[in-house]
């Protein structure tokens, strides 16, 4: 089963930008991996932020941007808010199943 | 709007089989092109990729649960299913049912809210 790594955490100044990453044991990731990213606080279900690498929710901050860069998938949060500080996923597919990364710790201060 | 809500047991024995049903609202299960999945966190750890479900009843599994893991879907009530045999305290988490992968399109990952479910005599 592959293995999908992400930062195990970072750092960020209020208003500044942060860039987390996600990456495949088997390569690099492609759109066909159809890269998630998943916001998660403390007592709460994870919340979908970004889809198919780069698509948004209604409810998704517009400061949260994703694509695909140097062979990962990468999450760009651009303007930091307190509220943002939480664990964040990605998820990948693999012919249809799923791995999910090892999350990042976001820390706003 | 879609919404996924889990039901079942939030206490089970070791050895037996953990068993939870996800109903979906908002939505049909069998009128389009989704998969229908579960996945789990255990305290304090990340997320696990459990497994997913077709409406036509194929399913992916994950390879470290494969031999442990049964997921079924009934259309008629709009739900799908997770049992999970020879529990033991490592299958102690939060289960969640979501929708996250798609036969064609986007699926947009909505998830259920999650269910506790704890193993222990």
């Amino acid at each position: 089963q592959a293995v999908v790594t992400q930062e195990p955490s970072l750092t960020v100044s209020p208003g500044g930008t942060v860039t987390l990453t996600c990456g495949s044991s088997t390569g690099a990731v492609t759109s066909g991996h159809y890269p998630y990213w998943f916001q998660q606080k403390p007592g709460q279900a994870p919340r979908t932020l970004i889809y198919d690498t780069s698509n948004k929710h209604s409810w998704t901050p517009a400061r949260f941007s994703g694509s695909l860069l140097g062979g990962k998938a990468a999450l760009t949060l651009s303007g930091a808010q307190p509220e943002d500080e939480a664990e964040y996923y990605c998820l990948l597919s693999y012919s249809g199943a799923g791995v999910f990364g090892t999350g990042t710790k976001v820390t706003v201060l | 709007q879609l919404q996924l809500q889990e039901s079942g047991p939030g206490l089970v024995k070791p050895s037996e089989t953990l068993s939870l049903t996800c109903t979906v609202s908002g939505g049909s299960i069998s009128s389009s092109s989704y998969y229908w999945g579960w996945i789990r966190q255990p305290p304090g750890k990340g997320l696990e990729w459990i497994g997913s479900i077709y409406y036509s009843g194929s399913t992916y599994y994950n390879p470290s649960l494969k031999s442990r893991v049964t997921i079924s879907v009934d259309t008629s009530k709009n739900q799908f299913s997770l049992k999970l045999s020879s529990v033991t305290a490592a299958d102690t988490a939060v289960y969640y049912c979501a929708r996250l992968f798609a036969v064609a399109g986007p699926a947009g990952g909505y998830w259920g809210q999650g269910t506790l479910v704890t193993v222990s005599s």
